[in-house]
């Protein structure tokens, strides 16, 4: 089985300043990993993934991630935010074979302010 | 190209009652997963269809079950609602029902109180 620790259920952040959120998982297979955000009343959209390859992945909106195997990690990165990356981030695994079941992490709270 | 749709956007229900929640995939979109997410929480698997059958099932009693359609869409059903039922309730759609690597593509959620 999967699982995923968020341990930093809120950051509070001022405008232009950089970020990192963190994410570790647990998995006895290969997995993919995903970071999806959802903002207030709206579904989830994903930022950006690891499939394999490079392990420093682009997404949009300037976010970036790395993937560390033996820390089992995957932090989100931005380099400088701004007020509208006020959201609710989620990390999230699947295996990368076997149907696609995602199992995602209880969530960080990202509060950008001016 | 129609993202992904879900119907109602909220709902109250009474403990005890049945509720049906609605999902249209996205167009070339064959398979369907639900997830329900509790206030705080992140999302949790409840299950996939795929072409009409159920093909994986996460930690959720049978008083959850779901349905797709020749089209596509689904059905998530829950009877005997309980308190802790009341959550968002995701629907993602995707291209396979497989393994491989096919990105789920999520629609705004249905809101469910359960009074």
């Amino acid at each position: 089985a999967q699982s995923v620790t968020q341990l930093d259920s809120q950051v509070p952040v001022f405008e232009e300043a950089p970020v990192e959120l963190r994410c570790n998982y647990s998995s006895s297979v290969s997995v993919y990993l995903f970071w999806y955000v959802q903002y207030p009343n709206q579904g989830l959209q994903l930022l950006l993934k690891y499939l394999s390859g490079s392990t420093l992945v682009k997404g949009i909106n300037g976010f970036e991630a790395e993937f560390n195997k033996s820390q089992t990690s995957f932090h989100l990165r931005k380099p400088s935010v701004h007020i509208s990356d006020t959201a609710e981030y989620f990390c999230a695994v699947r295996r990368n074979t076997g149907f696609q079941k995602l199992v995602f992490g209880t969530g960080t709270r990202l509060l950008v302010s001016p | 190209e129609t993202g992904v749709t879900q119907s109602p956007t909220h709902l109250i229900k009474t403990r005890g009652q049945q509720v049906t929640l609605r999902c249209s995939s996205q167009s070339g979109h064959n398979t369907v997963s639900w997830y329900q997410q509790a206030l705080g929480q992140g999302p949790q698997f409840i299950f996939q269809y795929y072409r009409e059958e159920e093909n994986g099932r996460g930690n959720f009693p049978p008083r959850f079950s779901g349905l797709q359609f020749p089209n596509y869409s689904s059905e998530l059903n829950v009877n005997a609602l309980e308190l802790d039922d009341s959550a968002l309730y995701l629907c993602a759609s995707s291209t396979a029902g497989g393994g491989g690597m096919y990105e789920q593509y999520f629609g705004p959620g249905t809101r469910l109180t359960v009074t």
